[in-house]
């Protein structure tokens, strides 16, 4: 167990629908990274979070959306679902904003029909 | 072509099997991980390296910085090492270190009985 959580596990859900992704950090951890990894494209930086501002973006497109909460839990808001938006959602944690090793939750499995 | 390189992508030996997964990649770097990604989706950090080589237990990793290229040793293979095993970078950039990673496509390694 990492000591990353995220909910929900699974999620099924239709074209063109909105849903959001939660993840809550490491206790002490301050930056909170999400991760996309779909079949095609292995793994893939989407946005990093430290301290409650956004540090990094990636390849997120602009249907998708985060933040991170002054209790530093984060969420990522997806809209206007498509099915090429199934994928397996990570986010990770870790102390630093520049390094450190980083702690992975189990993921939120994305299905959209 | 990708910034990071994994070879090979799959690998089957039999148990008791040394084994080796490189990783080669194209970017100036402050750090590589190499992760764990077991048929459930979880996904664990075996190892981070900046220079030389680190063991745990079975596992041993090496990196070569003036090459750009880093090895995952898994010594008398067993059939619960059958993973997935991804090596994943944080570039180097001006000013600093990137938080997010990089990731190769995955080793996937399935260890016979």
């Amino acid at each position: 167990d990492s000591g990353v959580t995220q909910t929900p596990k699974h999620l099924i859900t239709a074209t063109g629908q909105r849903v959001t992704l939660r993840c809550s950090p490491r206790s002490g951890d301050l930056s909170v990274y999400w991760y996309q990894q779909s079949l095609d494209q292995g793994l893939q930086f989407l946005i990093h979070y430290y301290n409650g501002e956004e540090r990094a973006k990636g390849n997120i497109l602009e249907r998708f959306s985060a933040q991170q909460f002054p209790d530093l839990h984060s969420e990522l808001n997806l809209s206007s679902l498509e099915l090429g938006d199934s994928a397996l959602y990570f986010c990770a944690s870790s102390v630093l904003s520049g390094g450190g090793e980083q702690f992975f939750g189990p993921g939120t499995r994305l299905t959209v029909l | 072509k990708n910034e990071v390189e994994q070879s090979p992508q799959n690998l089957t030996a039999q148990e008791g099997e040394f084994i080796t997964i490189n990783c080669s990649y194209s970017v100036g770097i402050s750090a590589l991980h190499w992760l764990q990604q077991h048929p459930g989706g979880g996904i664990v950090s075996l190892f981070m390296l900046s220079s030389g080589k680190k063991k745990h237990g079975r596992l041993i990793a090496t990196i070569n910085i003036q090459e750009k290229h880093s090895s995952l040793h898994i010594t008398a293979s067993h059939p619960r090492d059958s993973a997935v095993y991804i090596c994943a970078v944080r570039r180097l950039r001006y000013g600093g270190s990137q938080g997010n990673l990089i990731f190769g496509k995955g080793t996937k390694l399935s260890v016979k009985p």
